[in-house]
């Protein structure tokens, strides 16, 4: 079984403050997918990152996949309050057609 | 385009009956996944469906069962629910199912409480 685990699981922080989210496996994904949630609401695409050590930006939010494919980070600078969500990174092995998604890091921004 | 939708938003069940949950992929996407949604357990794979076949299959016990209808609209049905049945169950499509590239569209979600 392919385990993703998330750090930290929450959060609280003021807006302006800068955060990373680190998600590690044991296993190697051929491709990574981080999401964030919203309350009543499905997981909605935030990046997928294919290439080992590739970084990726997104305005103020920037993920990077790890050398081995291993593990990935997000980062997000200048926190805002619309930043509020859980955040889920999400792996896929091989051409296997499902996700294995991460434990989840629920973030708080706070003014 | 319209979204993935989900059909009912809520429902209440007692332990023992089965339930329905239907999902309405976004138009033109051939691939529908479902998941389950626990604060314990997380966002765990049930199972996909293309082309009105199963693909793919998660770690669920055979009470958990869908199918695929021909216009792409799948249905998940649980059977003799259990207390640990209580979730938020997602529905996501994509145009070919591959996860690799292929981006999923999550619906809403149904959020099932078994009492």
């Amino acid at each position: 079984t392919q385990l993703l685990e998330q750090s930290p699981q929450f959060l609280s922080i003021q807006e302006g403050e800068n955060l990373t989210v680190y998600c590690n496996s044991s296993s190697v994904f051929s491709s990574l997918q981080w999401y964030r949630q919203e309350p009543g609401e499905g997981p909605v695409l935030l990046v997928t990152v294919v290439t080992g050590g590739e970084v990726k930006k997104l305005k103020r939010l920037t993920f990077q996949f790890g050398d081995a494919r291993k593990d990935s980070s997000l980062h997000i600078t200048a926190a805002q309050t619309g930043d509020t969500g859980l955040y889920l990174c999400a792996g896929v092995a091989g051409t296997a057609s499902k996700l294995t998604f991460g434990t989840g890091t629920r973030l708080q921004v706070t003014l | 385009k319209a979204g993935v939708t989900q059909t009912p938003r809520y429902l209440i069940k007692t332990r023992g009956q089965q339930v329905t949950l239907s999902c309405s992929p976004i138009s033109g996407h051939r691939s529908v996944s479902w998941y389950q949604q626990t604060p314990g357990q997380g966002l765990q794979f049930l199972f996909e469906y293309f082309s009105e076949t199963q693909r793919n299959k998660g770690n669920f016990p055979g009470r958990f069962s869908g199918r695929q209808f021909s216009n792409s609209r799948s249905e998940m049905n649980v059977s003799t629910l259990e207390l640990g049945d209580s979730a938020l169950y997602l529905c996501a499509s994509s145009l070919y199912g591959r996860a690799w590239g292929n981006e999923q569209f999550f619906g809403p979600g149904t959020r099932l409480t078994v009492l």
